[in-house]
């Protein structure tokens, strides 16, 4: 089991939906949670970020950590076709120093 | 300056070739790592330098060589390298070994990468 399980998708949606991304991980001691995105042969760009359990939002991003039930989600309002990429879910321990990386979630925001 | 450079963004290196990966930032991080991505995976660790000292290394072969020359600049050595080898090489820094923080310019940033190819 990997410690940390993405849907691969891809995830297609029209232009203006809500785009939904979670991922699960089995790892207690993960403090910080973070989602990037990535576009093709880019590196990838952090979105959001948030330290233990809570929610956060920034623009048309929301990040939602719920550490009880070892879940993270991100929610993205009024998507346009430019939010088609590749969205990362990573988290690490306190110490912060190792990213543990979800496999990924393909998005197409179809116009 | 919030961006993390990685030079060059292409190199196709024969078995026998050494060459070196390069990354640079002025943003005050003081740890810098290095990640490696296949296609269509996540990037998996390689490296961690904290202050300029190198802290994790992930059981990465030794033809990899990683060097840290000052808090701006780390380098990936590169020497003997396998067809399987190829991938985009990812350089990151954060602030202090954190991934991110709640002060802007404080995150986990990543270079665009390098995409590496043995012939």
């Amino acid at each position: 089991q990997k410690e940390v399980e993405q849907d691969p998708g891809p995830l297609s949606v029209p232009e203006g939906a809500i785009v939904s991304l979670n991922c699960t991980y089995s790892n207690s001691a993960f403090q910080y949670f973070m989602w990037y995105r990535q576009y093709s042969r880019k590196g990838p760009e952090l979105l959001m970020y948030t330290y233990s359990s809570g929610n956060k939002e920034d623009g048309r991003f929301t990040a939602q950590v719920d550490k009880s039930s070892k879940y993270i989600s991100l929610f993205i309002r009024d998507s346009q076709p430019s939010d088609s990429a590749t969205y990362l879910c990573a988290m690490s321990g306190a110490a912060g120093n190792k990213l543990t990386f979800g496999g990924g979630t393909r998005v197409l925001v179809k116009p | 300056d919030t961006e993390v450079t990685q030079t060059p963004k292409h190199l196709v290196m024969g078995m026998t070739n050494k060459k070196s990966l390069k990354c640079e930032q002025h943003m005050g991080h003081r740890a810098m790592y290095w990640y490696k991505q296949k296609a269509k995976k996540p990037p998996e660790l390689m490296f961690v330098y904290s202050y300029e000292k190198l802290s994790i290394n992930e059981s990465v072969p030794s033809r990899f060589s990683p060097e840290c020359p000052n808090s701006s600049l780390l380098n990936l050595h590169l020497h003997a390298l396998q067809p399987e080898d190829s991938a985009l090489y990812l350089c990151a820094s954060s602030q202090k070994s954190r991934p991110a923080s709640s002060q802007s310019g404080d995150g986990y940033t990543f270079g665009s990468g390098t995409r590496l190819t043995v012939v």
